[in-house]
Order: C-alpha cells, then structure tokens, then sequence
C-alpha cells in the first residue's frame, strides 16, 4: 500500500499571503488529522476529518482550515500567514474508528518571511 | 480529559547500551498508548501499539514497551541501542483525538 502523500514538501510565502496544503491518505482509510510541529511548542492537533466532516478541532485561530474531499484527500488552508506560522504541517491517516494508529506523511515545511 | 507526559526531554546513551525513555497518562478510561519515532526532516513512525490485549508490546527496530495501570506508565525500552536510533520519540494516547507528548530526544554516542 502506498504511504501518506503531502504536496508540497517545501514552502516559502510572505506574511499575509494564504497557503493551501494537501494530503491523501492511505487507500481505504476516512480519516485524516493535522498537526502543526514547531520546535517551541511540540506537536499541535489542528484538526481532523472523517467522511467529508470535521469530527474534532484544536486551539487554532480560523485563519486555519481545512476540508476532506470524497476521495478522503485532504485540504488544509491557512490565511493571512503570519511569521509564526512558519512549521512542519503534519498530515496523519487511519481508519478512523476506535482507537487505530496513525500513519504519517513526510510533511510539508512552511516558512512566512 | 486525557493527557501524556514524557519525564525526560532528552536522553543520552551510549551504543550497545539499554534505553528508556519513560512515559507517563492521565486517562478516565483504559487509553490505547503509542510510542512514535521521528527522524530529522521525516514524518511520525507508529513503533508500537497498545490496546489492552498484553501489557507488554512489543514493536519494531527491537523496541518494546509495558503498560503498568498502577504507575499510569508506559515506557518504551530497547536492550541494546544503535547508532540509527538517535530520533526523537513521541508517547501518544489515542481516541479520535490523539494526544501527544512533548517528546524525548535520543542521543546516541559511539
């Protein structure tokens, strides 16, 4: 089975301009979480999607969003990039019942200059 | 409401030598734990898995783990490090909402 895919895995924006990342799931699997991860403040929970709805949300401001599309891929967006936003976004694939594990993409490293 | 402690932000080993990097959760309910690896510039690696079936797991790469209900404990140890195993390691506990330690990272001298 093919892994977690996220494109791009480099990005370099300007503050106040707006991201869109993507990420497709492992074959078969409905659920997909994002994750901010940033040397000061660990692995943050964004947000996760299971069949087209957002099940659970973190402590994000709504500049962040995101979407799941039939297909299960996923869309996340952030707006009005700001400096600290700069991080490795995380996307994260599983069943999505119970308490399965998580399989993880590589990543895609933001940087806002 | 659920939560995971890792005691040590960094451990220090030398190679050929046995590894613990301790874990610690909060849980209303039996939680199902996992130990995760990160190497640089890479995504999260599922290592091992518990879901109550035995308290000790084992996963890959040699390393295994125990859940200790009485301790609130899971502790990921590996008798013998390797040079390849310097990473950072993550202790989660899962639900529909994972949550994640802060991390330990792993040295390993030669």
């Amino acid at each position: 089975k093919a892994g977690v895919t996220q494109t791009p895995r480099y990005l370099i924006k300007t503050r106040g301009q707006q991201v869109t990342l993507s990420c497709s799931p492992i074959s078969g699997h409905r659920s997909v979480s994002w994750y901010q991860q940033t040397p000061g403040q660990g692995l943050q929970f964004l947000f996760e999607y299971f069949s087209e709805t957002q099940r659970n949300k973190g402590n994000f401001p709504g500049r962040f969003s995101g979407r799941q599309f039939s297909n299960s891929r996923s869309e996340m967006n952030v707006s009005t990039l700001e400096l600290g936003d700069s991080a490795l976004y995380l996307c994260a694939s599983s069943s999505g019942t119970g308490y399965s594990e998580q399989y993880f993409g590589p990543g895609t490293r933001l940087t806002v200059t | 409401a659920q939560s995971v402690t890792q005691l040590d932000s960094h451990v220090s080993v030398s190679e050929g030598t046995p590894v613990l990097l301790r874990c610690n959760y909060s849980s209303s309910y039996s939680p199902s734990l996992f130990w995760y690896v990160q190497h640089p510039n890479k995504g999260l690696q599922l290592l091992l898995k518990y879901t109550s079936a035995a308290t000790l797991v084992k996963g890959i790469n040699g390393f295994e783990a125990e859940f200790k209900k009485s301790e609130t404990s899971f502790h990921l140890t590996k008798p013998s490090a390797h040079m390849s195993d310097a990473a950072e390691y993550f202790c989660a506990s899962g639900g529909f909402k994972t949550i994640f330690g802060a991390g330990t990272r792993l040295f390993v001298k030669a």
